[in-house]
């Protein structure tokens, strides 16, 4: 079983939907957790990044974390045909700053 | 803030024939610097860390004799990829973090290296 579980896609939408994606991961001592959208071809750029449980917002981006259920989630309002993209999903504990990755998602938002 | 930038963007080398990549933090001071390796629509696979003024710490499986790190500056780090082979061919992305504010990793535009 990998550490982090992500859902591969591609999962596409029509404009303005809510998107909503999603990691699973089995380490309770994740502490910090990162969703970086990557263009084709481009680095990771960070979107949002959350300690321990609970929401943060920031714009059209609203990131979750339930640490009971060991369940991250990234909602897009409002997504645009610019929001395509792979997201990934990255956490780490607080001993360390490597990573531990999802396979990423990839989206597709259709005008 | 927090940029990293990486030279060149593209580089295309010849089998045998070893090829440097920089990695430079633009506007912050990089205690740690990761590289990383990405091949077509798959995650990224972390090659080693690298703190300024130390050896790299390689991860399980990557050859450290064969991708040479050096992260002699707090704001530069370079990846050698050394007697190049075709199945070297990939994606290569660098990130840093540091101080001021840059505290997580910051990943740099990466670099596709084709080896012929």
């Amino acid at each position: 079983q990998k550490e982090v579980e992500q859902d591969p896609g591609p999962l596409s939408v029509p404009e303005g939907a809510i998107v909503s994606l999603n990691c699973t991961y089995s380490n309770s001592a994740f502490q910090y957790f990162m969703w970086y959208r990557q263009y084709s071809r481009k680095g990771p750029e960070l979107l949002m990044y959350t300690y321990s449980s609970g929401n943060k917002e920031d714009g059209r981006f609203t990131a979750q974390v339930d640490k009971s259920s060991k369940y991250i989630s990234l909602f897009i309002r409002d997504s645009q045909p610019s929001d395509s993209a792979t997201y990934l999903c990255a956490m780490r504990n607080s001993g360390t700053y490597k990573y531990i990755f999802g396979t990423g998602t990839r989206l597709k938002v259709l005008a | 803030g927090a940029v990293v930038s990486q030279h060149p963007s593209w580089v295309i080398c010849k089998s045998g024939t070893s090829v440097k990549i920089e990695c430079r933090s633009l506007d912050f001071q990089a205690t740690t610097m990761f590289w990383y390796r990405q091949f077509p629509k798959q995650s990224l696979m972390l090659m080693a860390t690298s703190n300024e003024g130390s050896k790299a710490t390689y991860e399980q499986g990557v050859e450290k004799d064969k991708f040479l790190i050096n992260h002699a500056s707090l704001t530069l780090s370079t990846l050698t990829v050394t007697s190049a082979h075709p199945e070297d061919s990939s994606f290569y992305i660098c990130s840093a973090r540091g101080v001021g504010g840059a505290y997580e990793q910051y990943f740099g535009p990466g670099t596709r290296l084709t080896v012929t």
